[in-house]
């Protein structure tokens, strides 16, 4: 009955592989997110969709792309990884977040190698 | 822009005192402001939010913050800390007319408990 789930929890892989994230809720919110949490504990912003809309996109690398199929999923694809990839990407979901915040998954580690 | 300047990346209190953890914020329109806390290894889990309802609000696990446009605060507290208190604290601001129900956040303070 998990709200906010993200696979996998953990991901170590080599520099110049392409890997994915993927997120779901059960919750019925409308918007999800990828944040990125570096080293510092620092969250950024990277992508917002609303109903399956990309309304966010921060200043990411292009190797980066997030795909929602429908409402209840956003996953992140990174092309060519590489080392400043390592971080906990935390996917989110909302209804109204201006009013209630946001629901997060517990993070995906990504170690690049 | 909004931000929020969450002042001392680390507090260290012992078991059973006050927990303060400030946060300061800039906004051109009053604010909406959320504390967050994370866990080691976990997400983000929301402990209180101001939506310009009552300054005064109350979370879970015995915090509340305090909402002061004057000094463009929003500072958490607990009466008394407890082991289980020990973790990362997160300040976020959003604002009205935020596209996509972006939510900016603080730098953390890291919460200490000493026994």
């Amino acid at each position: 009955d998990t709200a906010v789930s993200q696979t996998p929890k953990y991901l170590v892989t080599q520099m110049g592989n392409d890997k994915s994230i993927k997120c779901e809720q059960n919750l019925g919110h409308d918007t999800m997110y990828w944040y990125k949490q570096d080293s510092k504990k620092f969250l950024k912003i990277m992508f917002s969709y609303n109903n399956k809309e990309l309304i966010i996109n921060e200043t990411v690398p292009n190797r980066f792309s997030p795909k929602s199929p429908d409402k209840a999923h956003l996953n992140l694809h990174i092309n060519s990884l590489e080392l400043g990839d390592s971080a906990v990407y935390f996917c989110a979901s909302s209804f109204r977040a201006n009013l209630y915040g946001y629901t997060f998954g517990s993070g995906t580690r990504l170690t690049v190698v | 822009a909004q931000s929020v300047t969450q002042l001392g990346s680390h507090v260290s209190v012992s078991e059973g005192a006050l927990v303060l953890l400030r946060c300061n914020y800039s906004s051109s329109v009053p604010p909406y402001l959320f504390w967050y806390v994370q866990y080691p290894n976990q997400g983000l889990q929301l402990l209180l939010k101001y939506t310009s309802a009552a300054t005064l609000v109350k979370g879970i696990n015995g915090f509340e913050a305090e909402f002061k446009k004057s000094e463009t605060s929003f500072h958490l507290t607990k009466p008394s800390a407890h082991m289980s208190d020990a973790a990362e604290y997160f300040c976020a601001v959003s604002d009205h007319h935020n596209q996509g129900g972006k939510l900016i956040f603080g730098q953390g303070t890291e919460l200490s408990v000493k026994p």
